[in-house]
């Protein structure tokens, strides 16, 4: 079993719509958690770390359930520019070993 | 510009053929990593180091080593490449210590292994 599991997608949706990825982990000793962007061929990128109280950067929420071991990340008001990978991320360990799930393909639609 | 810098980009080799990928950060970050990523499996880390002089195994070290003598420098050298070390390599570094820092990739560097 993978220690961060994504649904792969790929998830197509028009202009303007929400969309929801979700991922789980595994490691209940994991300490953070992130969602990373990366385009095409290209290096990742933060887009943002979790909270377990929640939190927004724009048209962009993330949740964290500790319980569960659960990450979603939610985008609102979709744009074209937001068609990449998402990758959902967890750092554990004295080493700050981060673990990435494979990645969510999202391609917005004109 | 803070950056995490790697060279070369793309690289075609043949099997057993001693390689080094460079990857340089100016951003003083005591924390480097290489990690590998093929379609399906996501990023793998192979080699990381908490500062200089200082390395250790991450998950997929095998057939790799890595060196760290200076701060901003962790060369990643294939000694014998094979063609399943065909993938795509990022270098990525950040901060230490308490507290969630973000770690910054390198551009990637393409190798195939022929």
């Amino acid at each position: 079993r993978k220690e961060v599991e994504q649904d792969p997608g790929p998830f197509n949706v028009p202009e303007g719509a929400t969309v929801a990825f979700n991922c789980t982990y595994s490691n209940s000793a994991s300490q953070s958690f992130f969602w990373y962007r990366q385009d095409c061929r290209k290096e990742p990128k933060l887009l943002m770390s979790v909270y377990s109280s929640g939190n927004e950067d724009g048209r962009f929420t993330a949740q964290l359930n500790r319980a569960s071991q659960y990450i979603s990340l939610l985008i609102r008001d979709s744009k074209l520019s937001d068609s990449a990978t998402y990758l959902c991320v967890a750092l554990s360990g004295s080493a700050r070993q981060l673990t990435f799930g494979s990645g969510t393909q999202l391609t917005v639609l004109p | 510009e803070a950056q995490v810098t790697q060279n070369p980009r793309y690289l075609i080799t043949v099997t057993g053929k001693k390689l080094t990928v460079t990857c340089s950060q100016n951003m003083n970050h005591e924390y480097m990593s290489w990690y590998r990523q093929d379609p399906g499996l996501g990023l793998r880390q192979i080699y990381y180091s908490m500062n200089v002089e200082v390395t250790d195994k991450g998950d997929v070290p095998e057939g790799y080593k890595v060196s760290r003598k200076e701060k901003r420098n962790f060369p990643l050298i294939l000694e014998s490449p094979s063609p399943n070390q065909t993938s795509l390599y990022f270098c990525a570094s950040s901060f230490t210590g308490t507290g969630s820092y973000e770690q910054y990739f390198g551009p990637g560097t393409r190798l195939t292994v022929t």
